[in-house]
């Protein structure tokens, strides 16, 4: 599988942005960019994905490098409830599936303060 | 139920017993994967399942785990003779077409 290097942890204030960052410079042109985060005493949550654009929904926004070597996910306004683990997987669809394991790393824990 | 549902949420069992965690995916969601996570670290892949059949059990640590998922929806993970080293949270997602996962609160076994 194809590896990502995230921070051990960033901090931020309350209601600023937060730019969470991945390289995956091994990434290969079938690989997915995935984003999940993890609360405390929950399982995983999906937040995002993207393939080689620039991705927006509800939670976040996904920017992908133009080489597709690092992608970096952002939180418009933090609050104190998004202080989770945040994962960046990389994912394969080789063969057109989208069913494949993920394969999480160790994250950024993500701490923001009031 | 509107997400995945797991149990029991806690076991404690004794060391070289049997135990059965259990996982009741979203309905329709046809692949179903467990998980499980030490303290402090991330998530680590055990196996997947596409309808009825193990798609990829690279993960499973060794023969005392198995894992079934008999009518394509529930699904049961097996651990006989368990360790002390087992001692983790057991966790279960399942997806649809769209690839994302849903993960449940996942159960916490202890091995003592």
């Amino acid at each position: 599988d194809a590896k990502t290097t995230q921070p051990n942890s960033m901090e931020s204030n309350e209601e600023e942005p937060v730019h969470l960052p991945c390289n995956h410079s091994t990434i290969s042109g079938t690989d997915y960019i995935h984003w999940y985060r993890q609360l405390p005493s929950q399982g995983p949550e999906y937040v995002i994905h993207g393939l080689t654009s620039n991705v927006n929904n509800r939670m976040a926004s996904l920017a992908i490098a133009e080489d597709r070597k690092s992608s970096t996910l952002i939180l418009h306004r933090a609050t104190l409830r998004d202080a989770a683990v945040y994962y960046c997987i990389l994912r394969d669809s080789a063969g057109g599936t989208s069913y494949g394991k993920l394969t999480f790393g160790q994250g950024t824990i993500l701490t923001v303060h009031p | 139920g509107a997400g995945v549902s797991q149990t029991p949420s806690n076991k404690v069992t004794e060391k070289g017993k049997y135990v059965e965690l259990r996982c009741d995916p979203i309905s329709g969601h046809t692949a179903l994967y467990w998980y499980r996570q030490s303290l402090g670290q991330g998530p680590e892949f055990l196996i997947y399942f596409q309808g009825t059949g193990a798609a990829d059990d690279s993960g499973l640590p060794n023969d005392r785990f198995f894992a079934v998922r008999p009518e394509g929806s529930v699904s049961t993970l097996k651990i006989q003779r368990t360790e002390r080293g087992d001692s983790a949270v057991y966790l279960c997602a399942s997806s649809s077409k769209t690839g994302a996962l849903t993960f449940g609160s996942g159960t916490r076994l202890t091995v003592v």
